[in-house]
């Protein structure tokens, strides 16, 4: 299986710029997506094929990267941005999603 | 608006058997791909398995870590995606969410359903 790996925490304070990382174990190609999950809630699309916002979401989110590196910055970052951060790649089965990222705001 | 509606978790014991359904509204439910996915409490996201649009014949594709355990299904008529769960472990307790796959991400998410297996 693919492994995403994430940082498993950050903090950062409103109106900061924050990046989130995910390390595949083989290439994904650009097949890299973001999710938003908050506390209680299911997870929600932000970012797919690495770079493309879903419609709907901030512009103040953004993705980048291919192959085995990806990143998701959040500029700047406002309070109700408190959630964990899951990557997830379809290039190679079985789909997999990283063991996420939970930021925190101060 | 698309909507997802998960029923059928809930506590069972250990080697049973469930039945999840989730009702489908809002979309073309033919044109697109349906997926389970589950969430133990604290952890990340699985991907269990989906089945295929009409285009593509509603083949299944299943995670090798439930292949044999879980049947995926849905009726077209009704809109309605099935998840069949046999030979339940402790290790299946998540919430299960029913996720519309649009092109190649997971674009729509239920509330999910939870389920227990213990005894």
């Amino acid at each position: 299986d693919t492994v995403l790996t994430q940082s498993p925490a950050l903090a950062v304070s409103p109106g900061e710029r924050v990046t989130i990382s995910c390390r595949a174990s083989e290439s994904v190609s650009t097949l890299m997506h973001w999710y938003q999950q908050k506390p209680g809630q299911q997870p929600t699309l932000l970012i797919y094929l690495a770079s493309n916002l879903e419609s709907g979401v901030p512009a103040r989110f953004s993705g980048s990267g291919s192959g085995t590196d990806f990143t998701l910055t959040i500029d700047p970052v406002e309070a109700d941005d408190t959630a964990t951060y899951y990557c997830q790649q379809s290039w190679n089965d079985p789909l997999t999603f990283g063991s996420g990222t939970k930021l925190e705001i101060k | 608006e698309v909507k997802l509606l998960e029923s059928g978790g809930g506590l069972v014991q250990p080697g049973g058997s469930m039945r999840l359904s989730c009702a489908a509204s809002g979309f073309t439910f033919t044109d697109f791909y349906m997926n389970w996915i589950r969430q133990p409490a604290g952890k990340a996201p699985e991907w269990l398995g989906f089945i295929r649009n009409k285009a593509n014949g509603y083949t299944t594709e299943y995670n090798p870590s439930v292949k044999g355990r879980f049947t995926i299904s849905r009726d077209n008529t009704q809109n309605m995606l099935y998840l069949q769960m046999n030979t339940l472990r402790a290790e299946d307790t998540a919430t299960y969410y029913c996720v519309v796959t649009t092109v190649d991400w997971f674009a729509y998410w239920g509330q999910g359903t939870l389920v227990t297996v213990s005894s």
